[in-house]
């Protein structure tokens, strides 16, 4: 059954640096999405992906935050000056078909970002 | 705002029935969705309501009450397997190519022998 995959699994970076998470959503999917998880928390929306361009994002995802879909296969989270909050588990998740249809989303199994 | 509601943690016994309850208030309702998330791994879908009712998919049911912004996710003959957490989503958007989820806390469900 094809997956989402996400690299690298676990990403330690030190505070200030820039970060990328990678995923490679499922290819017949047209909807991506970041999640993110602290740590015994919810499980919180960031951003969603339609069409080359942000549909919707969080009050989280402010401009420290990008994505980007460089090619047909990769979709990206860049974080550009990592902040000691920002240590959480990243879900990608992808799905398929229009807007409103029933389909869900499939996840990643996450990168573990540690920032120190 | 958005508010989903569900308990923290249940214990139940091998072989039994559990419920699991979600409440929730959000600004706008497209459907709810229940993920299963073993410790450290992804959540995966269990399953989805969008009309008022039950949805059966084997050993798990579903059942949403849009009037009350309830839902229940029900797990019959339960296995040591079973033992995870339990997420409710609300799907959400203001925008339609959005289509977010928004998450309970989740609920631990330990299944003991």
């Amino acid at each position: 059954e094809p997956e989402v995959t996400q690299t690298p699994s676990h990403q330690v970076t030190q505070m200030g640096q820039e970060v990328i998470l990678r995923c490679v959503p499922i290819s017949n999917h047209l909807y991506f999405y970041w999640y993110r998880q602290i740590l015994g928390q919810k499980v919180e929306f960031l951003v969603s992906f339609y069409n080359n361009e942000i549909s919707e994002k969080s009050e989280i995802f402010d401009d420290q935050f990008s994505v980007e879909r460089p090619d047909g296969s990769n979709f990206t989270l860049k974080i550009r000056s990592t902040k000691l909050e920002d240590s959480a588990m990243y879900f990608c998740a992808s799905r398929p078909g229009r807007p409103g249809s029933n389909q869900p989303q499939h996840f990643g199994d996450g990168t573990r970002l540690s920032i120190l | 705002g958005q508010n989903i509601d569900q308990p923290t943690e249940m214990t139940a016994t091998e072989g039994a029935i559990v419920q699991i309850n979600c409440t929730y208030q959000t600004s706008g309702f497209n459907g709810l969705f229940w993920y299963q998330q073993h410790a450290g791994e992804a959540p995966t879908f269990l399953s989805y309501n969008v009309l008022d009712g039950l949805e059966e998919k084997g050993r798990f049911s579903s059942f949403l009450s849009r009037s009350k912004g309830y839902s229940y996710l029900l797990l019959k003959e339960l296995q040591m397997k079973d033992s995870a957490s339990y997420l409710c989503a609300v799907k959400s958007s203001i925008k339609a190519a959005g289509n977010k989820l928004t998450f309970g806390g989740g609920t631990r469900v330990l299944v003991k022998p």
